[in-house]
């Protein structure tokens, strides 16, 4: 199985700032990579997918990047709406996993 | 506009059964692979269990493989899982997800339906 590594686990930021997450699997899986926002009490919601595309509708602060073993989700100027957990998952074998998650959080 | 109502949850003894229906509109069901994904309380995301369109080929985690089943019914739009020998650990909010795309080997997922939560207890 391919065990996906998220860091860190949790990020305490304010508005405005700069918020880097990332994501390492256990092997490569090339592009095969989505990030998640979930938010108390709801379903996760896709922001990016295949490492670097943006999901229709979610704003462009929010960035991927990455191939291979290393991932990265940026979001570029942390606004009120952004506090919320993160995930990554490996979309390129069965089991598909996910990372543990981080969660973003008040300073 | 695409709607995953999940449904089937509840309180349910250490190797009990239960069934979840997740009931599927506003695209072509038959044409997309589905998945089931659980979150324990306060825990993170845990895949379960992937059919691929129209039923064909089934994919489970280790940690239910051999007690829960995944099944469609393309006629009525609606994906189960059949989960049997429960245990406490299966615990959980249910979600069902629809891939982004009918593309084979589209393994991401928007929309999630809302969550149905089993809880397993005596």
């Amino acid at each position: 199985d391919i065990q996906m590594t998220q860091s860190p686990s949790s990020v305490s930021a304010s508005e405005g700032d700069r918020v880097t997450i990332t994501c390492r699997a256990s092997q490569g899986i090339s592009n095969s990579l989505a990030w998640y926002q979930q938010k108390p009490g709801e379903a996760p919601k896709l922001l990016i997918y295949a490492a670097s595309s943006l999901q229709s509708g979610v704003p462009s602060r929010f960035s991927g990047t990455g191939s291979g073993t290393d991932f990265t989700l940026t979001i570029s100027s942390l606004q009120p709406e952004d506090f919320a957990t993160y995930y990554c998952q490996q979309a390129n074998s069965f089991p598909l996993t996910f990372g543990g998650g981080t969660k973003v959080q008040v300073k | 506009e695409v709607q995953l109502v999940e449904s089937g949850g509840g309180l349910v003894q250490p190797g009990g059964s239960l069934r979840l229906s997740c009931a599927a509109s506003g695209f072509t069901f038959k044409s997309y692979a589905m998945s089931w994904v659980r979150q324990a309380p306060g825990k993170g995301l845990e895949w379960v269990s992937a059919i691929g369109a129209g039923g064909a080929g089934t994919h489970y985690a280790d940690s239910v493989k051999g007690r829960f089943t995944i099944s469609s019914d393309s006629s009525t739009n609606t994906l189960f899982l059949q989960m049997n020998s429960l245990r406490a650990e299966d615990t959980a909010v249910y979600y069902c997800a629809k891939p982004l795309a009918a593309v084979a080997g589209t393994r991401w997922f928007d929309p999630w339906g809302q969550g149905t939560l089993v809880t397993v207890s005596s």
